[in-house]
């Protein structure tokens, strides 16, 4: 049984870095047959794609947030990270991380509990 | 990219059926047979019911079912049981550049 568990700060200032990682238990990250995504959702509101990554490192980013936003993955430490630059308000969400079928973008069948991230001074 | 269009609620008595709608272009839903569903409790991560339009993952009760139609797909729950009451969220594959993009998500109530 795969497990996620989102870890990072939860309270970032406006205009700084969110910095988040998710670490695999009980499975490898190096699998060919996943990729490793981040969605979000705002309090109160729908779910976010934010973007997903490939044991390879190649990357896959949602366009609105591609400017701000790097994935990444460590096979060495069976995790992959997130992190979005220049947050303001609007990017105050829980942040979950999630295991993505590998051939079929947006099926999501594992996710950690989430982690909620507040931009405020 | 906008979010796909999910109603914002649906109820439906213990036993009936009811059916969600999410709609979107020609551009995700209406080409890629790459439509998911996700069911979301209050205060817990959503759990994937459907994916490839119509698979349930193992483990999902056969009384969620799906389909597609253009633009719109659809999700069934049948016999409908006061555990269902939820959230509800579509996502569809929209193309090499776009990639995944969710409904608005619906609120299903048990009456």
């Amino acid at each position: 049984q795969w497990h996620l568990q989102e870890s990072g700060p939860g309270l970032v200032k406006p205009s700084e870095t969110l910095s988040l990682t998710c670490s695999v238990s009980d499975g490898s990250v190096s699998s060919t047959n996943f990729y490793w995504g981040w969605i979000r959702q705002p309090p109160g509101k729908g779910l976010e794609w934010i973007g997903s990554v490939y044991y390879s490192g190649k990357t896959f980013y949602n366009p609105s947030l591609k400017s701000r936003l790097t994935i990444s993955v460590d096979t060495s430490k069976n995790q992959f990270s997130l992190k979005l630059s220049s947050v303001t308000a609007a990017d105050t969400a829980m942040y979950y991380c999630a295991r993505e079928y590998y051939g079929s973008s947006g099926s999501f069948d594992y996710w950690g509990q989430g982690t909620l991230v507040t931009v405020s001074s | 990219q906008s979010a796909l269009t999910q109603p914002a609620s649906v109820s439906g008595s213990p036993g009936q059926s009811i059916t969600i709608s999410c709609t979107g272009t020609s551009g995700d839903v209406g080409t890629y047979k790459l439509v998911s569903w996700y069911q979301q409790h209050p205060g817990k991560a959503p759990k994937l019911i459907i994916y490839e339009v119509t698979k349930r993952p193992s483990g999902v009760s056969n009384r969620f079912s799906a389909s597609k139609s253009g633009n719109t797909a659809s999700l069934t729950i049948s016999g409908l049981q006061a555990e269902d009451e939820a959230e509800y969220h579509c996502c569809s594959y929209a193309g090499s550049s776009t990639f995944n993009v969710f409904g608005t998500g619906t609120k299903v109530t048990v009456l």
